[in-house]
């Protein structure tokens, strides 16, 4: 099945840097690659999602770009603020009748 | 609703004891998933609904846990003989399915505590 590996487990940025978050996925299969945000105490939210047509999408401060052949895509934050600091996971499926597999998440602390 | 609703919020039952949680998924939404979060693990997938059936069950741990879903809407987890190792937050999420968009929104979770 599928596996979804996001590394480091922990990053901290300072207010106003960018941060980039990485994840690899070992199904060739999946083709649906969505990023979670969970704050504490709520479910995850979903905040960006790109399709394996795709190789860049874009929602104002955030992006994610997607490398089929080397199977890892990526979550880029620009103008980091402390509003931003959170769990961010990243996922990976096969279809809309397939579950998402998740990584396992990293928290990101901005520093003021 | 305007969200995925899932009750009760706060779950504390002794070890042994049968539980039952529950998740209201967004009016419309075809699918419907029940993922297990342990404190500072990631999201691990335990069953999948379209419609009433389950496709995909194979993420539940052992024959204590079994869901249910009733006229496509409300689900129901229900986990017998609590283990203090299911103590987790569970999180149900539901989506459109197939066609349409594949993003899942997720409820806020029941926060299950076995002593």
């Amino acid at each position: 099945g599928e596996n979804v590996e996001q590394h480091p487990s922990t990053l901290s940025v300072q207010e106003g840097d960018s941060a980039v978050i990485k994840c690899t996925y070992s199904d060739s299969a999946s083709n649906y690659f969505p990023w979670y945000k969970q704050e504490l105490g709520k479910g995850p939210q979903l905040i960006i999602d790109i399709r394996s047509n795709v190789g860049e999408k874009k929602d104002q401060r955030i992006a994610v770009t997607l490398n089929k052949t080397a199977k890892h895509f990526s979550l880029h934050i620009t103008e980091t603020q402390p509003e931003d600091s959170a769990v961010y996971f990243c996922a990976a499926s096969t279809g809309a009748n397939s579950k998402l597999t998740f990584g396992k998440g990293i928290t990101l602390s901005v520093r003021p | 609703g305007a969200g995925v609703s899932q009750s009760p919020s706060n779950k504390v039952t002794e070890k042994g004891k049968d539980v039952e949680l529950r998740c209201d998924p967004i009016s419309g939404h075809t699918a419907l998933y029940w993922y297990r979060q342990s404190l500072g693990q990631g999201l691990e997938f335990l069953i999948y609904f379209q419609g009433n059936s389950a496709p995909d069950k194979s993420g539940l741990p052992s024959d204590r846990f079994s869901a249910e879903r009733t006229g496509g809407s409300v689900s129901t987890l229900t986990i017998q003989r609590t283990q203090q190792e299911d103590s987790a937050v569970y999180l149900c999420a539901s989506s459109w399915g197939q066609g349409r968009s594949y993003g899942y929104t997720f409820g806020s979770g029941t926060r299950l505590t076995v002593v």
